[in-house]
């Protein structure tokens, strides 16, 4: 299989459940991504992982944790979230933090997660 | 304040007609990318523009970079049904390493 694989790709959750969402690339990339696709709003960046590495925190209420165990996966566990959490949340990859041109971000086809 | 303004926001035209979308920002950029993000999917690199003036195609896709590399345009001449989907802009503010995306343009191409 190629590319980033996102699962699952629907989620319906309470809020007093707990939750993770998985994130694999199979594209040799270092640097893995989890966005927020809110309608009516950009793509917003919630966490950015370089070697493993955690190298970026947009302010994310701590409901939300990521993991990221080695240079292909990644995790977002969820737990006491909001209504307000419904959204598309999309996973990328990419080489070198993006930094170099030609190494654009590479998105699984995300996980809709509705927050009852 | 956004950082990238696109406009307009949705589009709606028949197949065979052309079509600009724009994505305006007041600082600028190193490089730009146009992702297309059709719906149930993630988005997908259209392409990425470097140089101020710059001029790619795409098959019926016509992308621009301003002179200052502070705006960029997209250009598609007779639209198909396939072009339907959200036309996204990204970029990298100069001494910035993460990109910020536009909230994009929603373009709904019918038979």
């Amino acid at each position: 299989e190629t590319g980033v694989t996102q699962t699952p790709r629907h989620l319906v959750m309470g809020m007093t459940n707990k939750k993770s969402l998985k994130c694999e690339q199979h594209l040799g990339h270092n640097a893995m991504y989890w966005y927020k696709q809110s309608a009516k709003k950009p793509l917003e960046l919630m966490f950015v992982y370089s070697l493993e590495e955690r190298v970026e925190n947009n302010s994310v209420p701590s409901r939300f944790s990521p993991e990221c165990p080695n240079s292909s996966h990644l995790f977002l566990h969820l737990h006491t979230l909001q209504p307000e959490d419904s959204a598309l949340y999309l996973c990328a990859s990419s080489q070198n933090l993006g930094r170099v041109v030609g190494s654009p971000l590479h998105f699984g086809n995300g996980t809709r997660l509705t927050v009852t | 304040t956004q950082l990238l303004e696109q406009s307009p926001q949705f589009l709606s035209i028949q197949e065979g007609e052309n079509l600009t979308v724009y994505c305006n920002s007041s600082s600028v950029f190193s490089s730009l990318q146009w992702y297309r993000q059709e719906p149930g999917e993630g988005p997908v690199l259209l392409v990425t523009v470097v140089t101020g003036g710059e001029v790619k195609k795409l098959k019926r896709l016509t992308f621009q970079f301003g002179d200052a590399r502070k705006d960029s345009s997209l250009h598609i001449t007779a639209a198909q049904t396939g072009d339907t989907g959200l036309y996204l802009c990204a970029g990298a503010p100069s001494g910035y390493s993460t990109l910020t995306f536009g909230k994009g343009t929603m373009l709904l191409v019918s038979p």
